[in-house]
């Protein structure tokens, strides 16, 4: 059974950094062909991609996001962190850890059930 | 950077067929996957590689993509159909979504 869980801070503020953790169970990411990811959710608006580890270690940002994002894993733990940098008010969302099949498609098809950071002073 | 369009919103009575497009340049060229989401919960992926229905997803789920245009399409809609839906597909190692679709049954 798949399951992921993202944990980290209900409350940062501007300026600081986010550090959030997803915690997987039911699979192992050095699988040839699997990969996490993270996404994230402004309240009410769509969804916005993040960042990417596969199973080789290779990593993947967003462009517009780039300079800000650090992805890495933990294999020892079954854990994948996800830091962003200079956290701004317009970075209030829900963000979800996810797994995805890359053999093929990279669809998604395992989420956790999502975190909510607000940034405020 | 690559674009994906989605209407805003789609209406449909119930038991009648729902179509959400999702565009993109040459979009055909790429596989592309569909989410679900309702209020309050994380999206669920109900269609992948364009065509393809996952496991528990019902039958009147369906999926197409041609050209420049990928479209969901759900036959003989329920309530419980409503929600947000998300097309997804990867540009040069980028991971782009679409703006979302509203689906109101009504």
């Amino acid at each position: 059974q798949v399951t992921l869980r993202e944990s980290g801070p209900a409350l940062v503020k501007p300026t600081q950094t986010l550090t959030l953790t997803c915690s997987f169970s039911g699979f192992a990411l050095n699988t040839r062909g699997l990969c996490l990811t993270w996404i994230r959710q402004p309240p009410g608006k769509a969804l916005e991609w993040l960042a990417r580890i596969d199973w080789d270690d290779d990593k993947l940002y967003s462009p517009s996001l780039r300079s800000r994002l650090n992805i890495s894993q933990d294999t020892s733990k079954n854990q994948v962190v996800l830091t962003m940098a200079n956290m701004d008010p317009a970075d209030t969302g829900t963000y979800y850890c996810a797994r995805i099949f890359g053999s093929g498609s990279y669809h998604i098809d395992y989420w956790g059930p999502g975190t909510l950071v607000t940034v405020s002073s | 950077s690559y674009e994906l369009t989605q209407p805003p919103s789609v209406s449909v009575s119930p038991g009648q067929t729902a179509s959400i497009t999702c565009s993109g340049h040459k979009l055909g060229d790429k596989y592309v996957s569909w989410y679900q989401q309702r209020p309050g919960h994380s999206p669920v992926m109900v269609m992948f590689q364009d065509s393809q229905r996952p496991s528990g997803i019902p039958e009147r789920f369906s999926g197409s993509n041609s050209e420049n245009t990928a479209t969901l399409t759900i036959t003989g809609t329920q309530a419980m159909d409503e929600g947000d839906y998300y097309c997804l597909a990867w540009d040069s190692r980028t991971a782009v979504f679409g703006g979302g679709t509203q689906l109101a049954v009504l």
